[in-house]
């Protein structure tokens, strides 16, 4: 089985601090992605990765940015924390291999809290 | 615009009724339909995937969705609805023609009364 882990469960932070929030899967996967879903609005996709040291942006790319260094681990730093981004952050992978019809799969998820 | 709608906010269903979760979508080219569930704290857990083939598509934990392309449609469904199925489904479209991203609906909180 797949499996996306995902560095906290539960975060507190205050404004202006600057936030890593790191994920790890364990299989071999080319494309790894960041979420961050509010309610009521699903989930809006920040940044992906198709490759080690690659990124594009998603919908909501501002005030985030991303870092690969490594297949197995996609790490998504705030860098200067504000209110409005306390919200539930997901990490995703999937097979690639520009493939268009893989699934995704998710990690349990971080719930960010600034102060 | 690529676009996915979840018209209903809740749906509330007794158990050991049959359910059903709506979805409808806007995509260029063919499009590639994904259901997921997510459990209370939990992260988004693959249900099922419609790409090409048979219009209905069986999943995981007895779900199964009809694909229509005239209605534009990718309704989910169960045919007795168990109280452990209360959880909150999402709906997600990729157009034929775009890259690996994913269009996500709103989701709907699905409640199972005993």
């Amino acid at each position: 089985d797949v499996k996306v882990t995902q560095s906290s469960r539960y975060l507190v932070k205050r404004t202006g601090e600057k936030v890593f929030l790191e994920c790890v899967q364990d299989m071999d996967h080319e494309n790894m992605f960041w979420y961050r879903q509010d309610p009521g609005l699903g989930l809006r996709l920040i940044y992906f990765s198709y490759d080690v040291k690659m990124k594009e942006k998603g919908d909501i790319p501002e005030g985030y940015s991303v870092s690969r260094e490594k297949k197995e681990r996609f790490s998504l730093i705030l860098e200067s924390a504000s209110t409005n981004q306390t919200s539930m952050y997901l990490c995703a992978s999937s097979l690639g291999s520009g493939r268009t019809t893989d699934t995704q799969y998710f990690g349990p998820g971080t719930r960010l809290t600034v102060l | 615009a690529q676009s996915v709608a979840q018209p209903e906010d809740q749906v509330n269903v007794a158990e050991g009724n049959p359910l059903t979760v709506k979805c409808t979508y806007s995509v260029s080219g063919n499009p590639y339909l994904f259901w997921y569930v997510q459990y209370p704290n939990r992260g988004l857990q693959f249900l099922l995937k419609y790409i090409t083939g048979d219009n209905l598509v069986k999943g995981s934990y007895g779900f199964e969705a009809e694909f229509n392309k005239s209605q534009t449609s990718f309704h989910l469904k169960k045919p007795s609805a168990l109280v452990s199925d209360s959880a909150l489904y999402f709906c997600a479209v990729r157009g034929g023609d775009s890259n690996y991203q994913l269009i996500w609906g709103a989701g709907t909180k699905l409640i199972i009364k005993p």
